[in-house]
C-alpha cells in the first residue's frame, strides 16, 4: 500500500504567519510521530500519538507548536506566529504497534515538509 | 536522557570498497533498540538495519552489518561492496524498550560519499 505522505512538500511563509503541515500515515498504523530536522542536523522528536491515548507532547519546543490527529488517521502540525528559527524539515512517521514491546516497532517516515520562514 | 553521537560528519569510500560508520550512545537502560536510517536527497528516511540490545548476535542485512558492543555503548555500521546508490546521510538512532519512551533519539548524522 501507499507509504506515509506529507503535504505540502515545501512551504515558504513570512515571519509571524501561521502554518499547517499535514501527515497521512500508512493505513492501519496506530502510532504517529512528528520530528523536526534543522539544517545539517539530526532529527528532533516533537510529538507522538498512539490510538486514543493522550499525545506525548514532551518534544514541542514552545506553545506556538500544536498538533492534532483526527479520527486516528490524518495529523496536522500547526505552528503559530512562525519565527525564522522554525525553518526546518518537518518529518512525520507512523508505526503499527502490534503489541510487541514498542521499541521493536519500525517507524516508517514520510518525505517531509521543508518550511522556510522569511 | 539518552544521547546518540556520530563523530564522523562526512565519510568517503571508493565504489566496491567497505566503509564503517561510527555511533556511540549514552543510556542507563539495559533494554533498548538501535537503528541505522539512510536519508537520500529525497529526504525520506529509510530503515537500513535494527539491533535489539538483548541479542548478542550482530544484525546483518545483505551488504549492511553492525558491530554492536553493548558494554562500550557502540553501534557501528559496516557497508560492504559500496555502491553509488549508498551515497546518503546515515543516522544512528536509539529507542527505549520502555513503552513510555516511544520516540527515536537520533545522532547528528554522517554524510557518506561514494566515489566511482
Amino acid at each position: 500500500g501507499a507509504g506515509v505522505s506529507q503535504s505540502p512538500s515545501n512551504k515558504v511563509t513570512e515571519k509571524g504567519k501561521d502554518v499547517e503541515l499535514r501527515c497521512d500515515p500508512i493505513s492501519g498504523h496506530t502510532a504517529l510521530y512528528w520530528y523536526r530536522q534543522s539544517l545539517g542536523q539530526g532529527l528532533e522528536f516533537l510529538i507522538y500519538f498512539q490510538g486514543n491515548s493522550a499525545p506525548d507532547k514532551s518534544g514541542l519546543p514552545s506553545d506556538r507548536f500544536s498538533a492534532e490527529r483526527t479520527g486516528g488517521s490524518v495529523s496536522t502540525l500547526t505552528i503559530q506566529r512562525t519565527q525564522q528559527e522554525d525553518s526546518a524539515v518537518y518529518l512525520c512517521a507512523s508505526s503499527l504497534l502490534t503489541g510487541l514491546p514498542s521499541g521493536a516497532d519500525t517507524q516508517y517516515f514520510g518525505p517531509g515538509t521543508r518550511l522556510t520562514v522569511l | 536522557a539518552q544521547t546518540v553521537t556520530q563523530s564522523q560528519p562526512e565519510m568517503s569510500v571508493q565504489e566496491a570498497e567497505t566503509v564503517t560508520l561510527s555511533c556511540t550512545y549514552d543510556t542507563s537502560e539495559s533494554d533498548y533498540y538501535l537503528f541505522w536510517y539512510k536519508q537520500p536527497p529525497s529526504r525520506q528516511m529509510i530503515l537500513v538495519i535494527r539491533q535489539e540490545a538483548y541479542k548478542q548476535q550482530n544484525a546483518t542485512e545483505n551488504r549492511f552489518s553492525v558491530n554492536f558492543q553493548k558494554a562500550a555503548k557502540s553501534f557501528s555500521l559496516k557497508i560492504s561492496d559500496s555502491q553509488l546508490g549508498d551515497a546518503a546521510m546515515y543516522f544512528c538512532a536509539y529507542r527505549s524498550a520502555n513503552n513510555a519512551g516511544n520516540m527515536l533519539t537520533f545522532g547528528g548524522g554522517t554524510r557518506l560519499m561514494v566515489k566511482p
